[in-house]
């Protein structure tokens, strides 16, 4: 069965502590990694799209990674304002362009 | 740009009455649309996808005759919860998959808190 799990469920940093987010994934057919940050009581915004082994993006302080079995969310020196549920999704080869959601993690910042 | 706007953005209703959602792509064209549910401290769970002028599909576990769906234009979809009840209260968040990009992105909705009482 296709699955997607990430860790930690939370994690609450202090400003400036830089961290990682883990999304594991066992599917079969994969056909793209996504990030998105979904704030309280709002849709998910689109991060970043992965899609082979040895991939990296990089969008102010987030950086995501791929590989064969996992991909990195890399948060460098976050800010309070990056506070938010990371949620990473997958796309297989067999559901179209619908997304397979991992529950996410909540990620809050201190100053 | 890839702007998804809902309407509305909470709702409360009676148990038995129906509610409409609308999704709406704002700044392009969308021939599928995705609709999602997601419970408190859940992640989204995938309802069905829809897709301009033609039914919708559902996944397994989604009652169609319940939550219908409907993707009229290319910019417009629509869900509606018939018959409601409490169990359906959650937030909906729709997605839309932009025709003319060659990547998969789906951009997002703000979502939809429906309460049902």
């Amino acid at each position: 069965e296709d699955q997607v799990t990430q860790s930690p469920e939370a994690l609450r940093l202090q400003e400036g502590e830089s961290s990682s987010l883990n999304c594991s994934y066992t599917v079969s057919g994969l056909r793209g990694l996504f990030w998105y940050r979904q704030d309280p009581g709002k849709g998910p915004e689109f991060l970043f799209t992965l899609y082979s082994a040895g991939e990296e993006k990089e969008k102010e302080r987030l950086k995501a990674t791929l590989t064969k079995k996992e991909s990195f969310l890399h948060i460098t020196a976050p800010k309070p304002e990056d506070s938010a549920t990371y949620l990473c999704a997958v796309r297989i080869s067999n559901s179209g362009y619908a997304l397979n959601f991992g529950k996410g993690t909540s990620l809050l910042v201190t100053p | 740009g890839a702007v998804v706007s809902q309407h509305p953005s909470w709702v409360i209703c009676k148990s038995g009455t129906s509610v409409k959602i609308e999704c709406r792509s704002l700044d392009f064209q969308a021939t599928t649309m995705f609709w999602y549910r997601q419970f408190p401290k859940q992640s989204l769970m995938l309802m069905a996808t829809s897709n301009e002028g033609s039914k919708a599909t559902y996944e397994q576990g989604v009652e169609k005759d319940k939550f219908l769906i409907n993707h009229a234009s290319l910019t417009l979809s629509t869900l509606t919860v018939t018959s409601a009840h409490p169990e359906d209260s959650s937030f909906y968040i729709c997605s839309a998959l932009p025709g003319s990009s060659f990547s998969s992105e789906q951009y997002f909705g703000p979502g939809t808190r429906l309460t049902v009482t």
